[in-house]
């Protein structure tokens, strides 16, 4: 089967880096990406990765590896504001997008 | 205009009331989505309209019954739902629909049966 797998919940604290980590295991690949979800608000695009290597884009990046199936997100000076579940969905062969359950990353003081 | 709007954003049913959801997006993309967000799980495709046609039902009980009548609207009628059916329901839309391209989501309606 198809799986994406995701910490179910990290805790940092504000100014630090945190790193979430995903890895999938899907039928083919086309393409990886993050999405950020405020408590109560729609999920947010944040990148979308299809060639291996960093993609950076201010305060975040996205790492991805597609031989060892395995993505992170960095989020670097963190703050109260990134506090937030990250999503994690992978494009298969057939175009399919297939979920992990999230990240929930609470920031503390 | 926001992008992509959903309406009502909370609502409470019981298991014999007929409900719709309502949404709506402002880009002029052709591809529309419901998704169901339960907690701690991953989000689960149910629906898939392309220039208003079906393109995709995800086995989604007949309970769900998705009407699209244009390529901005696109509602999703509910009708003797069951307890577990209690979850967020999101609305996305794109440009195009081989999951490619960044999906705009709504804030979602969240759902409950009693």
């Amino acid at each position: 089967g198809q799986n994406i797998d995701q910490p179910t919940e990290m805790t940092a604290t504000e100014g630090a880096i945190v790193q979430i980590n995903c890895t999938y295991q899907t039928s083919g690949f086309n393409g990886l990406f993050w999405y950020q979800q405020h408590a109560g608000e729609a999920p947010t695009f944040l990148s979308y990765n299809v060639l291996d290597g960093l993609e950076e884009k201010g305060r975040f990046s996205s790492f991805l590896s597609r031989s060892k199936g395995y993505s992170y997100l960095l989020l670097k000076e963190l703050q109260m504001k990134d506090s937030a579940s990250y999503l994690c969905a992978v494009t298969d062969s057939n175009y399919q997008l297939i979920w992990g359950a999230g990240t929930k990353l609470i920031i503390k003081p | 205009e926001t992008g992509v709007t959903q309406t009502p954003r909370h609502l409470v049913m019981g298991m014999t009331n007929k409900k719709s959801l309502k949404c709506e997006q402002h880009l002029g993309h052709n591809a529309m989505y419901w998704y169901k967000q339960s907690a701690k799980k991953p989000l689960e495709l149910m629906f898939v309209y392309n220039f208003k046609e079906q393109t995709e039902n995800n086995s989604v009980p007949s309970r769900f019954s998705p009407e699209c009548p244009n390529s901005s609207h696109l509602f999703l009628h509910l009708h003797t739902l069951q307890p577990e059916d209690s979850a967020l329901y999101l609305c996305a839309s794109s440009q195009g629909d081989t999951n490619t391209g960044e999906l705009f989501f709504g804030e979602g309606s969240r759902l409950t049966v009693l």
